[in-house]
Parts: structure tokens; C-alpha cells; sequence
């Protein structure tokens, strides 16, 4: 089975501090994303990567950055948390192509204070 | 950013019903649509991937329909177990690597 994991499923940080999220997946997958999920909202992207350092931007990128230096480890970084950045974030990972599903961490709660 | 309308928002069903939800989503530059099963706790779990009008998908209990026409997916599951509680999220994509999801349909099958 694939494993997604990220490093912490509750995080709470402060106002202007610099925020790493780590996910690490065990299966070799081309593809990841970070996503984060709020209240009344569906998941949305903020960043994506198709290769190593390779990043994309998604739907949400405004106050985050990623780095992918290998395969298997996706970083997301809040350069300045700020409280509108308090929010549940899920990592996932996936095969390249049309018919392959998302396999997602079980995310991390970040509270930003 | 692409609309994808989930409803109902939610659900709440007795133990043995059989239910149903839609996923409405563009009808223009369909790629493919995903289903995934979240429950409270743990990580969000692919149910099916569908990429052809048409298309219908079967687990266990649980099936999909797909039409890109129009531009819906219904999810049925028959015979509703308390274990099947949780939120069913539909996502779409359309060509580009990037999935739009919708904000679930949160399933409450009481037992």
C-alpha cells in the first residue's frame, strides 16, 4: 500500500514565523501536491511538483513556497505564517497519468496564533 | 478555478437505506473525475477514477455513473452500513494535472 506521510497531524506556530510541513511518500510517485482544506471550501491547491525540483503553481500559491530536492519528500513553506494561513493541510502523491487517483497523507492541523 | 457542486451538503440515513449523491462539474474539457471516501481521522481514500461518458464504476457496496455530457457523476451506495459514514469528495480534472474538488457530501449512516 502507499504511504503518504506527513510529519505532524497538529502543529501550532506564530504569527511571522517560518512554517515547514514535511510529506514524505514511500512509493516512488512522480507527482505530488499540497492542499489545504478549510471549513464550507473544498481542497484547493497551492503548490504541485511533477519531478524532482520541479514546482508548479496551483489555485492558492500566495505566502507559500515548496521544494522538492528529492523524489519521495515534498516540503511546503509558510515564509511568514500568518493567522489566515491556520487551516488543515493534506499532502498527496500520485503516478503520472490520466487514470491514477491521489494517495493522501492524513494532514496536519497547523494553527497559526 | 473550476466549479464543482456537491449535494446534498449532507446526508443522514438509517442503517440498510440505500443512498445516493451527485457531483456536478464543466461539461467542456473533461479529462477525468475522481471519487474519494473521507473519514473523520484519517487520510482521504480513492473510491474510483472515471474518464470515459458512460463509465460505470462498482466496489463492494459502492458504485459510480459518469456523464460528460451533461456534466454530473452519482454515487450510490446500496444497503448503507454505519462503517460507510464519512464525507464523499468528487473531483475534476480537465486536462491540466490539477484536480477541482468539491466540498464533499458528509454521509451519516445511522445505525
Amino acid at each position: 500500500d502507499v504511504k503518504v506521510t506527513q510529519s505532524s497531524r497538529y502543529l501550532v506556530k506564530r504569527t511571522g514565523e517560518k512554517v515547514f510541513l514535511e510529506c514524505v511518500q514511500d512509493m516512488d510517485h512522480e507527482n505530488m501536491f499540497w492542499y489545504r482544506q478549510d471549513p464550507g471550501l473544498g481542497l484547493r491547491l497551492i503548490y504541485f511538483s511533477y519531478d524532482v525540483k520541479m514546482k508548479e503553481k496551483g489555485d492558492i500559491p500566495e505566502g507559500y513556497s515548496v521544494s522538492r530536492e528529492k523524489k519521495e519528500r515534498f516540503s511546503l513553506i509558510l515564509e511568514s505564517a500568518s493567522t489566515n494561513q491556520t487551516s488543515m493541510y493534506l499532502c498527496a502523491s500520485s503516478i503520472r497519468g490520466r487514470n491514477q487517483p491521489q494517495h493522501f497523507g492524513d494532514g496536519t492541523r497547523l494553527s497559526i496564533l | 478555478i473550476l466549479n464543482v457542486e456537491q449535494s446534498p451538503q449532507s446526508l443522514h440515513v438509517q442503517e440498510g437505506d440505500s443512498t445516493n449523491f451527485t457531483c456536478s462539474f464543466p461539461s467542456s474539457n473533461f479529462y477525468a473525475l475522481h471519487w474519494y471516501r473521507w473519514e473523520t481521522a484519517k487520510s482521504p481514500e480513492a473510491l474510483f477514477v472515471m474518464t470515459l461518458n458512460g463509465d460505470e464504476k462498482k466496489k463492494g457496496q459502492i458504485s459510480a455513473t459518469l456523464n460528460t455530457k451533461e456534466g454530473y457523476s452519482y454515487l450510490y451506495i446500496k444497503g448503507s452500513q454505519p462503517e460507510d459514514s464519512a464525507t464523499y469528495l468528487c473531483a475534476f480534472k480537465s486536462g491540466a494535472n490539477n484536480l477541482f474538488f468539491g466540498t464533499g457530501t458528509r454521509l451519516t449512516v445511522i445505525p
